[in-house]
């Protein structure tokens, strides 16, 4: 069956960087665009980031465009988001998704999602 | 504010039925992009409900239903349970964000 398993959360100073991993496993991870999306505490969800299955095209929220960066490593079945320059905003549970495509990308399955705080 | 509006809360006794608008523009919804659901129980990760505006997953009841119309789209849940409670978001593309946007999500209470 199809898993998605995040990792790398934690606290951080605002300004610094964080890497979060999603390890994939059930299906051909090569074959599907992925995601990420964030939940801020007690708020709704936020598309943050889609990759394309061989890695060449990314797409970014304005929130986060030029801070964070989307890669993926098909031979280990890992999708990452590198977050840098992290503000107290960025504070959220993020999840990691596969993406479908039907007149635009919707997320099939979900990880247990990774906690991320930014504060001093 | 979302993009996509969805009321805050919606309530229904058990067997009831109940909808959950969500409301786009000519950006999003509008513009034939299609529309998506999703649920989450507390406590969970997101789960998809319904994706291209009314299919259903394998493995999720008919009692969940997904239409579109114009600018807007709705979920209607019949026949009520407990276990419906959750946090319910819709989800589209908006071609002038160049994005993916999702409703502010609308909770559901089983009365």
């Amino acid at each position: 069956q199809v898993q998605l398993v995040e990792s790398g959360g934690g606290l951080v100073n605002p300004g610094g960087s964080l890497r979060l991993s999603c390890a994939a496993s059930g299906f051909t991870f090569s074959d599907y665009y992925m995601s990420w999306i964030r939940q801020a505490p007690g708020k709704g969800l936020e598309w943050v980031s889609y990759i394309s299955n061989i890695g060449n095209t990314m797409y970014y929220a304005d929130s986060v465009r030029g801070r964070f960066t989307i890669s993926r490593d098909n031979a280990k079945n890992s999708l990452f988001l590198q977050m840098d320059s992290l503000r107290a905003e960025d504070t959220a549970v993020y999840y990691c998704a596969r993406a479908r495509y039907s007149s635009g990308y919707y997320d099939d399955y979900w990880g247990q999602g990774t906690l991320v705080t930014v504060s001093s | 504010q979302s993009v996509l509006t969805q009321p805050p809360s919606v309530s229904g006794a058990p067997g009831q039925r109940v909808t959950i608008s969500c409301t786009g523009s000519s950006s999003n919804i509008g513009a034939r992009y299609d529309v998506h659901w999703y649920q989450q129980l507390p406590g969970t990760a997101p789960k998809l409900l319904i994706y291209g505006n009314a299919n259903r997953p394998s493995g999720v009841p008919d009692r969940f239903s997904g239409s579109k119309s114009d600018t807007s789209a709705s979920l209607a849940i019949t026949g009520l349970q407990a276990e419906d409670e959750a946090d319910y978001y819709c989800q589209s593309y908006d071609s002038s964000l160049s994005g993916w946007v999702f409703g502010g999500g609308t909770k559901l209470t089983v009365l």
